[in-house]
C-alpha cells in the first residue's frame, strides 16, 4: 500500500517553456504533499507543502510565480516549472502524506529535469 | 537549526562484506528517525522507521539502531549484495517538516 505515482520520470524541454509534473497517490488520500528538488551529491531540498485545497507554502528562496503548485484534489499534486531555464535542470521529487501512516510519507520515483 | 549529518559521505566495500553507516541528528522535538534507500535516478524507498522509544528495528539484512540519548543511528547491512550499491539516507521527522541528511553513497564491488 501507499503507493505514489510521479510522472514523468524524465522530460527535456527548451528553455522559456513550461513542464508540468504530476503525482498521484493510488491507494490512499494525500492530505499533504511535499516536492522537493535534489541536485546530485546532494540531499533532497524542500521547495514547497501542500494541502489539498490550500495555497501552497514555499520556501525561502523558492520563487512561488515559477514553481506553481496545484493540490487540487486528496490523490492529485502538480508541480509546473514555468519559464524553464538550464539551472532549474535538477530531479523533482514528490513526498505524499496522509491518513496510510503517521510518520512516514511516501515517495514518488521523481522526475529527472533537464533544460537545453 | 535541525540537523542531520551521515558518515561517511561515501564507502566502497567487496560483495559478502558488512558495513555499518552512521547518522547524528539534533532534531527537535524528535518524533522519528528513517532510513531510506534512493538507487539513482529514483525516489527514495523507505527502509526502517523507528520512534524514540525503539532501539533497533530490522528489514532483512538491513538493521537500523537507535540511541535517543547520543542522537545517533546506525544502519548495518549484513552480506551485501551489488544490488545494494545506492544512497542511504537518514531522515530525522519532529516538527512538521522532516530533516534529510545528506547520505551516504554505498557502492558494493563484486
Amino acid at each position: 500500500g501507499a503507493v505514489v505515482s510521479q510522472h514523468p520520470s524524465r522530460v527535456i524541454c527548451k528553455s522559456g517553456t513550461s513542464v508540468k509534473i504530476e503525482c498521484r497517490s493510488l491507494d490512499f488520500q494525500a492530505t499533504t504533499m511535499f516536492w522537493y528538488r535534489q541536485f546530485p551529491k546532494q540531499s533532497l531540498m524542500l521547495m514547497a507543502t501542500s494541502n489539498e485545497g490550500s495555497k501552497a507554502t514555499y520556501e525561502q528562496g523558492v520563487e512561488k510565480d515559477k514553481f506553481l503548485i496545484n493540490h487540487a484534489s486528496l490523490t492529485l499534486s502538480t508541480l509546473t516549472v514555468t519559464s524553464a531555464h538550464p539551472e532549474d535542470s535538477s530531479f523533482y521529487i514528490c513526498s505524499a502524506g496522509g491518513t496510510h501512516s503517521n510518520y512516514g510519507y511516501t515517495f514518488g520515483s521523481g522526475t529527472r529535469l533537464t533544460v537545453v | 537549526k535541525n540537523q542531520v549529518e551521515q558518515s561517511p559521505q561515501s564507502l566502497i566495500i567487496l560483495e559478502g562484506k558488512n558495513c555499518t553507516l552512521q547518522c547524528n541528528y539534533t532534531v527537535s522535538p524528535f518524533s522519528n528517525l528513517r532510513w531510506y534507500k534512493q538507487d539513482t535516478g529514483r525516489g527514495p524507498v523507505s527502509l526502517t522507521i523507528m520512534t524514540f522509544s525503539e532501539n533497533t528495528k530490522s528489514n532483512g539484512r538491513y538493521t537500523a539502531t537507535l540511541d535517543a540519548d547520543t542522537k545517533q543511528s546506525s544502519l548495518h547491512i549484513t552480506a551485501s549484495q551489488l544490488s545494494d550499491s545506492a544512497s542511504y539516507i537518514c531522515r530525522s521527522g519532529g516538527s512538521y517538516i522532516p530533516t534529510f541528511g545528506r547520505g551516504t553513497s554505498l557502492i558494493v564491488h563484486p
